[in-house]
Protein backbone atom coordinates (compact mmCIF):
# COMPACT_ATOMS: atom_id res chain seq x y z
CA UNK A 1 0.00 0.00 0.00
CA UNK A 2 1.07 3.65 -0.73
CA UNK A 3 0.75 6.92 1.24
CA UNK A 4 1.86 10.31 1.70
CA UNK A 5 2.41 12.82 4.66
CA UNK A 6 2.69 16.04 3.96
CA UNK A 7 4.36 18.18 6.85
CA UNK A 8 2.64 21.42 7.29
CA UNK A 9 -0.30 22.54 5.74
CA UNK A 10 0.35 25.81 5.85
CA UNK A 11 3.84 27.52 4.78
CA UNK A 12 4.55 30.95 4.48
CA UNK A 13 7.52 32.70 2.65
CA UNK A 14 8.74 35.98 1.66
CA UNK A 15 8.64 36.99 -2.04
CA UNK A 16 12.71 35.60 -3.60
CA UNK A 17 12.74 33.70 -0.71
CA UNK A 18 13.30 29.43 -0.76
CA UNK A 19 10.38 27.32 -0.85
CA UNK A 20 10.28 24.06 1.05
CA UNK A 21 6.99 21.79 0.74
CA UNK A 22 7.77 18.73 2.68
CA UNK A 23 6.57 15.09 1.09
CA UNK A 24 7.10 11.69 2.71
CA UNK A 25 5.59 8.63 1.37
CA UNK A 26 5.21 5.06 2.57
CA UNK A 27 5.48 1.98 0.01
CA UNK A 28 5.79 -1.07 -0.50
CA UNK A 29 6.91 -1.09 -3.68
CA UNK A 30 8.94 1.30 -5.72
CA UNK A 31 6.55 4.29 -6.02
CA UNK A 32 6.45 6.72 -8.46
CA UNK A 33 6.18 10.37 -6.70
CA UNK A 34 4.46 13.65 -8.21
CA UNK A 35 3.53 16.82 -7.39
CA UNK A 36 0.58 18.95 -8.63
CA UNK A 37 -0.31 22.35 -7.94
CA UNK A 38 -4.23 23.53 -7.57
CA UNK A 39 -5.33 27.42 -8.07
CA UNK A 40 -8.84 28.32 -6.74
CA UNK A 41 -11.38 26.41 -8.30
CA UNK A 42 -9.28 25.17 -10.34
CA UNK A 43 -8.04 21.25 -10.99
CA UNK A 44 -4.54 19.95 -9.88
CA UNK A 45 -1.57 20.44 -12.64
CA UNK A 46 1.50 18.75 -12.61
CA UNK A 47 5.02 20.40 -11.80
CA UNK A 48 6.89 17.35 -11.93
CA UNK A 49 7.11 13.88 -11.76
CA UNK A 50 9.50 10.77 -10.70
CA UNK A 51 9.43 7.72 -12.14
CA UNK A 52 12.49 5.97 -11.53
CA UNK A 53 15.15 7.96 -13.13
CA UNK A 54 17.00 10.45 -12.06
CA UNK A 55 16.68 11.19 -8.39
CA UNK A 56 16.28 15.03 -9.11
CA UNK A 57 13.61 16.18 -11.02
CA UNK A 58 13.05 19.28 -12.78
CA UNK A 59 9.77 20.40 -12.79
CA UNK A 60 7.63 23.81 -14.98
CA UNK A 61 8.01 27.41 -13.03
CA UNK A 62 11.32 26.71 -11.94
CA UNK A 63 10.17 23.87 -9.09
CA UNK A 64 12.33 20.89 -8.47
CA UNK A 65 12.31 17.85 -6.17
CA UNK A 66 14.93 15.09 -4.90
CA UNK A 67 13.69 11.46 -4.63
CA UNK A 68 15.85 10.17 -1.32
CA UNK A 69 15.00 6.85 -0.65
CA UNK A 70 17.00 6.75 2.32
CA UNK A 71 14.46 8.76 4.18
CA UNK A 72 11.49 8.38 1.99
CA UNK A 73 11.01 12.07 0.94
CA UNK A 74 10.01 13.74 -2.00
CA UNK A 75 10.63 17.52 -0.85
CA UNK A 76 9.38 20.34 -3.33
CA UNK A 77 11.81 23.02 -3.52
CA UNK A 78 12.10 26.50 -5.33
CA UNK A 79 15.17 28.83 -5.00
CA UNK A 80 13.08 32.26 -4.90
CA UNK A 81 9.69 32.59 -4.57
CA UNK A 82 7.02 34.67 -6.90
CA UNK A 83 3.80 35.74 -6.05
CA UNK A 84 2.67 34.08 -8.56
CA UNK A 85 3.49 30.57 -6.50
CA UNK A 86 0.86 31.50 -4.53
CA UNK A 87 -1.86 27.97 -4.24
CA UNK A 88 -2.55 24.48 -2.56
CA UNK A 89 0.22 21.94 -3.37
CA UNK A 90 -0.16 18.42 -3.27
CA UNK A 91 2.35 15.46 -3.56
CA UNK A 92 1.36 11.92 -4.40
CA UNK A 93 2.27 8.58 -5.02
CA UNK A 94 1.35 5.67 -7.22
CA UNK A 95 1.92 1.76 -8.05
CA UNK A 96 3.65 1.94 -10.98
CA UNK A 97 0.50 0.77 -13.31
CA UNK A 98 -1.81 3.59 -12.73
CA UNK A 99 -4.31 1.73 -11.03
CA UNK A 100 -3.73 3.45 -7.13
CA UNK A 101 -3.29 7.23 -6.88
CA UNK A 102 -3.39 8.86 -2.84
CA UNK A 103 -2.67 12.11 -2.50
CA UNK A 104 -1.18 13.72 0.78
CA UNK A 105 -3.15 16.66 2.25
CA UNK A 106 -2.17 19.16 0.59
CA UNK A 107 0.28 22.51 1.38
CA UNK A 108 -1.29 25.84 1.37
CA UNK A 109 1.66 28.04 0.68
CA UNK A 110 1.50 32.15 0.94
CA UNK A 111 3.83 34.36 -0.76
CA UNK A 112 4.45 37.61 1.44
CA UNK A 113 5.28 40.92 -0.78
CA UNK B 1 0.67 16.55 -22.15
CA UNK B 2 -2.23 14.66 -22.54
CA UNK B 3 -5.54 16.35 -21.97
CA UNK B 4 -8.54 15.58 -19.86
CA UNK B 5 -11.95 17.69 -20.48
CA UNK B 6 -14.65 17.78 -17.39
CA UNK B 7 -17.65 19.56 -18.13
CA UNK B 8 -19.70 21.24 -16.49
CA UNK B 9 -17.04 23.59 -14.74
CA UNK B 10 -19.97 25.22 -12.83
CA UNK B 11 -23.62 24.11 -12.33
CA UNK B 12 -26.11 24.83 -9.88
CA UNK B 13 -29.36 22.80 -9.38
CA UNK B 14 -32.32 22.41 -7.24
CA UNK B 15 -32.38 19.76 -4.32
CA UNK B 16 -34.36 16.34 -5.30
CA UNK B 17 -32.89 16.57 -9.19
CA UNK B 18 -30.40 14.64 -10.72
CA UNK B 19 -26.43 16.11 -12.27
CA UNK B 20 -24.21 14.69 -14.84
CA UNK B 21 -20.25 15.41 -14.71
CA UNK B 22 -18.73 14.11 -17.76
CA UNK B 23 -14.85 13.50 -17.89
CA UNK B 24 -13.32 13.11 -21.31
CA UNK B 25 -9.88 12.15 -22.15
CA UNK B 26 -8.90 14.08 -25.42
CA UNK B 27 -6.19 13.05 -26.80
CA UNK B 28 -5.35 9.24 -24.97
CA UNK B 29 -7.29 6.38 -24.07
CA UNK B 30 -8.17 6.16 -20.36
CA UNK B 31 -8.39 2.93 -19.29
CA UNK B 32 -8.51 3.87 -15.77
CA UNK B 33 -10.60 7.12 -14.32
CA UNK B 34 -11.06 8.18 -10.65
CA UNK B 35 -13.12 10.52 -9.33
CA UNK B 36 -12.32 12.28 -6.42
CA UNK B 37 -14.36 15.01 -4.28
CA UNK B 38 -12.81 17.94 -2.84
CA UNK B 39 -13.85 19.65 0.44
CA UNK B 40 -12.77 23.74 1.12
CA UNK B 41 -8.98 23.48 1.69
CA UNK B 42 -9.26 19.67 2.07
CA UNK B 43 -7.05 17.46 0.15
CA UNK B 44 -8.46 15.04 -2.42
CA UNK B 45 -11.10 12.29 -1.28
CA UNK B 46 -10.97 9.57 -3.85
CA UNK B 47 -14.74 8.61 -4.52
CA UNK B 48 -14.42 5.50 -7.27
CA UNK B 49 -11.99 3.79 -9.61
CA UNK B 50 -13.49 2.68 -13.38
CA UNK B 51 -12.15 0.79 -15.51
CA UNK B 52 -13.54 1.13 -19.04
CA UNK B 53 -16.48 -1.82 -19.40
CA UNK B 54 -16.43 -2.57 -16.34
CA UNK B 55 -17.85 -1.41 -12.89
CA UNK B 56 -16.49 1.23 -10.44
CA UNK B 57 -14.91 0.09 -7.75
CA UNK B 58 -16.20 2.56 -5.18
CA UNK B 59 -14.07 3.50 -1.92
CA UNK B 60 -15.63 2.88 1.32
CA UNK B 61 -18.26 4.80 2.79
CA UNK B 62 -19.24 6.10 -0.40
CA UNK B 63 -23.06 5.62 -2.21
CA UNK B 64 -22.60 3.76 -4.94
CA UNK B 65 -26.75 4.44 -5.68
CA UNK B 66 -26.38 8.07 -4.87
CA UNK B 67 -23.35 8.90 -7.57
CA UNK B 68 -23.63 6.87 -10.40
CA UNK B 69 -20.22 6.41 -12.54
CA UNK B 70 -20.15 5.15 -15.93
CA UNK B 71 -17.00 4.45 -18.07
CA UNK B 72 -18.60 3.31 -21.34
CA UNK B 73 -15.59 3.99 -23.69
CA UNK B 74 -11.94 4.48 -23.04
CA UNK B 75 -12.25 8.07 -23.38
CA UNK B 76 -15.98 9.52 -21.47
CA UNK B 77 -16.51 8.63 -18.27
CA UNK B 78 -19.82 10.15 -16.59
CA UNK B 79 -20.52 10.63 -12.34
CA UNK B 80 -24.28 10.93 -11.83
CA UNK B 81 -25.36 12.80 -8.35
CA UNK B 82 -28.81 11.02 -8.23
CA UNK B 83 -31.36 13.17 -5.87
CA UNK B 84 -28.65 15.61 -4.98
CA UNK B 85 -28.99 17.20 -1.69
CA UNK B 86 -27.32 21.08 -0.36
CA UNK B 87 -24.25 18.78 1.23
CA UNK B 88 -23.41 17.17 -1.90
CA UNK B 89 -22.15 20.30 -2.92
CA UNK B 90 -18.45 20.40 -3.50
CA UNK B 91 -15.89 20.34 -6.31
CA UNK B 92 -15.59 17.05 -7.96
CA UNK B 93 -12.33 16.33 -10.23
CA UNK B 94 -11.70 13.46 -11.93
CA UNK B 95 -8.28 12.32 -13.33
CA UNK B 96 -7.45 9.78 -16.53
CA UNK B 97 -4.61 7.36 -16.84
CA UNK B 98 -3.37 5.34 -19.16
CA UNK B 99 -1.29 1.82 -18.56
CA UNK B 100 1.48 4.39 -21.06
CA UNK B 101 1.25 7.01 -18.96
CA UNK B 102 3.94 5.38 -16.47
CA UNK B 103 1.19 5.59 -13.13
CA UNK B 104 0.64 9.47 -14.06
CA UNK B 105 -2.84 10.94 -13.98
CA UNK B 106 -3.91 13.50 -16.20
CA UNK B 107 -6.59 15.47 -14.59
CA UNK B 108 -9.99 17.53 -15.36
CA UNK B 109 -10.37 21.07 -14.66
CA UNK B 110 -12.85 20.31 -11.63
CA UNK B 111 -16.83 21.04 -11.22
CA UNK B 112 -18.09 22.91 -8.69
CA UNK B 113 -21.65 21.72 -7.79
CA UNK B 114 -23.88 23.96 -5.66
CA UNK B 115 -27.39 22.44 -4.80
CA UNK B 116 -29.54 25.03 -3.49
Amino acid sequence: AQSVTQLGSHVSVSEGALVLLRCNYSSSVPPYLFWYVQYPNQGLQLLLKYTSAATLVKGINGFEAEFKKSETSFHLTKPSAHMSDAAEYFCAVSDQTGNQFYFGTGTSLTVIP
Amino acid sequence: GAVVSQHPSWVICKSGTSVKIECRSLDFQATTMFWYRQFPKQSLMLMATSNEGSKATYEQGVEKDKFLINHASLTLSTLTVTSAHPEDSSFYICSASNRAGLGEAFFGQGTRLTVV
